[in-house]
């Protein structure tokens, strides 16, 4: 199994209050993804990394953002949590080169935040 | 840009018959396509990946998948459900070009004693 860790795996938090996120990868792959996951709507990308200090949007960005300051480490914040953010947050790594592999990802164990 | 559609959000199967999972994409490229499992609380799997080459590919825990380019499909199937095979699937996609992936949203299969 990829070494990816996520912490906390659980949380529960109150609208308005500042939530941190943190994806912890001890496979030193490039790239670094957050996603979440909602009944009936899959995965969908939050943020991306392809190095250090380089992230990019994903899909459903608004209200998030992130760090990465090593490689190992990719943080996702919401500022100001909201109801709607409760959610299942996944982190994934792949070690993908741009045209040449196969984009194959490997997901860690999850985090499960609720909003009241 | 690409996109996945999963026919059928529940599946449900007798032990020992056919699963059958569909998954249609869209997409302006060759794709590369993959199948992932999840299991209650926990991550996401790989089951099986079609990057190119044959176009009949086999994952684990005998699953299999065929790419089929002129009906844009991807589905999954296995000859004989096991208890086992409880879980969510996920069908996803990305381009050669991209190293983001796009994800359906998802088929739970249960298994019938």
């Amino acid at each position: 199994d990829a070494g990816i860790t996520q912490s906390p795996r659980h949380k529960v938090t109150e609208t308005g209050t500042p939530v941190t996120l943190r994806c912890h990868q001890t496979e030193n792959h490039r790239y670094m993804y957050w996603y979440r996951q909602d009944p009936g709507h899959g995965l969908r990308l939050i943020h991306y990394s392809y190095g250090v200090k380089d992230t990019d949007k994903g899909e459903v960005s608004d209200g998030y953002s992130v760090s990465r300051s090593k490689t190992e480490d990719f943080l996702l914040t919401l500022e100001s949590a909201t109801s709607s953010q409760t959610s299942v947050y996944f982190c994934a790594i792949s070690e993908s080169e741009r045209g040449t592999s196969y984009n194959e990802q490997f997901f860690g164990p999850g985090t499960r935040l609720t909003v009241l | 840009a690409q996109s996945v559609t999963q026919l059928g959000s529940h599946v449900s199967v007798s032990e020992g018959a056919l699963v059958l999972l569909r998954c249609n994409y869209s997409s302006s490229v060759p794709p590369y396509l993959f199948w992932y499992v999840q299991y209650p609380n926990q991550g996401l799997q790989l089951l099986l990946k079609y990057t190119t080459g044959a176009t009949l590919v086999k994952g684990i825990n005998g699953f299999e998948a065929e790419f089929k380019k002129s009906e844009t499909s991807f589905h999954l199937t296995k000859p004989s459900a096991h208890m086992s095979d409880a879980a969510e699937y996920f069908c996803a996609v990305s381009e050669a070009s991209d190293y983001k992936l796009s994800f359906g949203a998802g088929t739970t299969v249960t298994v019938r004693a």
